[in-house]
């Protein structure tokens, strides 16, 4: 079955600072998805980025960009120079298979808070 | 573009109530979805619809909880009666791609059962 974890509940990073949340997945899929999501505190879930596990180059999106890693099953987030509004929680998600439904569905691991220090 | 938008942003409501939370997806977006997020189980999906009809609704959690989709532009999902177990915040999402693809979330509906 597949399987996100995110092993850093919470992290620091100093303004203008690069940070790197960690998130390390399992799966059988030959072809497979993975996604962030940004949850500010005032509760919404807003989508960064994705990665295509066959996509050749790194997935990035202005400041976001994916450290994708494939053989140790591993899609790192890198936000690059680190602004207060950043601070909020992040989610890493991936479709996972139900073995009971038949049915892929977005599974998503349990969230680092970032705070952005000024 | 408007995004995913839900009604209400937050519901306060006596156990044995009935609630309504209301979801309008993206135009064009031919799923829709419903989550629970709570501290103790993170994101959970609930069920998702592809063309208004319910494709996978095995995350229901019970037969107190009911979604429906009348078109492609409104969806609900409804709790009767409601419990002080059902206090969560609860998310309708849309996506082009389906359950494998990006989805765009709403702001949420936060509900307080007491």
């Amino acid at each position: 079955a597949q399987k996100i974890t995110q092993t850093q509940p919470g992290m620091f990073v100093q303004e203008k600072e690069a940070v790197t949340l960690d998130c390390t997945y399992d799966t059988s899929d030959q072809s497979y998805g993975l996604f962030w999501y940004k949850q500010p505190s005032s509760g919404e879930m807003i989508f960064l980025i994705y990665q295509g596990s066959y996509d050749e180059q790194n997935a990035t999106e202005g400041r976001y960009s994916l450290n994708f890693q494939k053989a140790r099953k591993s899609a790192n987030l890198v936000i690059s120079a680190s602004q207060l509004g950043d601070s909020a929680m992040y989610f890493c998600a991936m479709p996972a298979f139900n073995m009971d439904t038949g049915r892929r569905a977005l599974t998503f691991g349990s969230g680092t808070r970032l705070q952005v220090q000024p | 573009d408007a995004g995913v938008i839900q009604s209400p942003r937050h519901e306060v409501t006596e156990m044995g109530q009935e609630v309504t939370l209301r979801c309008k997806p993206i135009s064009g977006h031919d799923y829709l979805f419903w989550y629970r997020q709570t501290m103790m189980r993170g994101l959970e999906l609930l069920i998702y619809f592809n063309n208004n009809v319910p494709i996978d609704d095995s995350g229901m959690p019970e037969d107190r909880f009911s979604a429906k989709m009348p078109n492609a532009s409104f969806s609900t999902l409804k709790i009767q009666p409601s419990e002080p177990r059902d206090s969560a915040v609860y998310f309708c999402a849309s996506s082009q791609f389906g359950p494998a693809g990006p989805q765009h979330f709403g702001d949420g509906t936060r509900l307080s059962i007491l």
